[in-house]
């Protein structure tokens, strides 16, 4: 099925830098999600993202539904070991029934103490 | 308010054999939701559900079936598992209505292998 665009891949990031990701898609969506999965755990939601333009914090991360409606950014401030995982984004079209989560491949992280 | 739970967190498998995955909410979502997640095809929805007593088919349907007798139950069945069935699955489920339809919330997993 279709998938964004999501970089980089993997990133291999020092303790206390901060980091970035993004995703990019060909079609519009009206929400874009972030989810962080840790190993033998499921996906958790970090930030839900509703409106074109919006930013939103959640403690150190920080992210943006673009204006464009095509791409959404992720930022980690100040990096801790504990940040260590794939971070994925999702758009979603939420005018039907059909709440299909549209992924990202994810960035693998991994924090150097 | 444990979220989405899943039961049971691993399980083989013998090819042919039958058995359901159980999925439970208590956030009172209408929608609820099956993927499986295999490497190099990220997650995929097989079912879905807008409330019980409702489901239709996602992208990946073929071998699963699913029911929604309640609002809070979301069972996956295997019917004949198959060795290309060998995944990890999630539950999620997500508020139908208002400014927070569709956002996802996932279950821990369950871990199934097909022999």
């Amino acid at each position: 099925g279709q998938q964004l665009n999501q970089s980089p891949q993997s990133m291999f990031i020092q303790e206390g830098e901060d980091v970035s990701m993004n995703c990019t898609s060909s079609s519009i969506f009206n929400t874009w999600l972030w989810y962080k999965q840790e190993p033998g755990e499921g996906p958790v939601l970090l930030i839900a993202l509703y409106k074109a333009g919006e930013l939103t914090s959640n403690g150190r991360l920080t992210a943006q539904f673009g204006i464009t409606r095509k791409d959404s950014f992720l930022n980690i401030s100040a990096s801790i070991p504990s940040d260590v995982g794939i971070y994925f984004c999702a758009g979603l079209n939420s005018g039907g029934s059909n709440y299909k989560l549209t992924f990202g491949k994810g960035t693998l992280l991994t924090v150097n103490p | 308010n444990a979220g989405v739970t899943q039961t049971p967190k691993f399980q083989v498998l013998k090819t042919g054999q039958s058995m359901t995955l159980q999925c439970a909410q208590d956030m009172n979502h209408e929608y609820m939701s099956w993927y499986r997640q295999d490497p190099g095809m990220g997650l995929r929805l097989i079912h879905y559900s807008v409330g019980a007593g409702i489901t239709d088919q996602g992208e990946v349907p073929n071998g699963y079936n699913v029911s929604r007798s309640t609002t809070e139950d979301f069972p996956l069945r295997l019917l004949s598992a198959a060795p290309s069935q060998t995944s990890v699955y999630f539950c999620a489920s997500s508020y139908l209505v208002g400014p927070r339809r569709g956002t996802q919330y996932f279950g821990p997993g369950t871990r199934l292998l097909v022999l």
